[in-house]
């Protein structure tokens, strides 16, 4: 079966520091990957998606960005982070059917 | 950017009783998907509905799908305890990329 992972789980970084967020996928291959971003209390933005094996789509500007270096393996990444980038981030995977397959969530607070 | 919209967007109710939520989308869609989300955890796929359907059951669920409006209902009968969470809608287009555009869910508490 598959699963999805995310770590981890909560963050807590300082302005201006870097960031690192890695989602892995087992069991299915060549998946569609998704990071969204939700806001407290707020619906899910999707913040890039990927098709492939270094394929990213961006769907707004942003102060982050995303990579795919293997089949399985989605990145999300920031150089500095601003105040702005905290919230609740959600990796996710879809097949052919379209249903997509959520990860934990990892939740991040910059001070 | 979200295309869909729910309503209500908080909704208490008593176990036992039916729960009925709504989405309202803009453009055309191919498929309709609701989500459950228990508070800080990742999203529960439910149903999907596509473009063709009008009705569709699962358990205690039922969805309504009326394109000629733009919206959708989400029933869930007989509620428990555990059914409080927050539930999304969610449409896609088509596209092989399948991105899912979100609306800002609804709340429901079930109180025992």
């Amino acid at each position: 079966s598959q699963t999805i992972h995310q770590w981890p789980a909560t963050l807590v970084q300082p302005v201006g520091s870097p960031l690192s967020l890695e989602c892995t996928v087992e069991g299915t291959s060549n998946p569609n990957l998704y990071w969204y971003r939700q806001a407290a209390g707020r619906g899910l933005q999707l913040l890039f998606y990927s098709v492939g094996i270094g394929q990213i789509s961006s769907e707004v500007p942003q102060n982050l960005s995303a990579s795919r270096p293997q089949d399985r393996q989605f990145i999300l990444s920031s150089k500095k982070l601003l105040l702005s980038d905290s919230g609740f981030y959600l990796c996710a995977w879809s097949g052919l059917a379209g249903l997509q397959f959520f990860g934990p969530g990892t939740r991040l607070t910059v001070l | 950017s979200q295309q869909g919209e729910e309503d209500p967007q908080a909704l208490s109710i008593q176990e036992g009783e039916n729960a009925t939520m709504n989405c309202s989308y803009k453009t055309s869609i191919n498929n309709l998907q609701w989500y459950r989300q228990n508070s800080g955890r990742g999203l529960v796929h439910l149903i999907l509905i596509r473009s063709n359907e009008r009705e569709k059951h699962s358990g205690r669920l039922r969805v309504t799908l009326d394109t000629s409006k733009k919206s959708s209902s989400l029933l869930i009968t007989a509620s428990r305890a555990a059914d409080t969470a927050s539930y999304f809608c969610a449409t896609d287009a088509g596209s092989n990329d399948y991105k899912l555009s979100f609306g800002a869910g609804t709340t429901v508490t079930v109180r025992a």
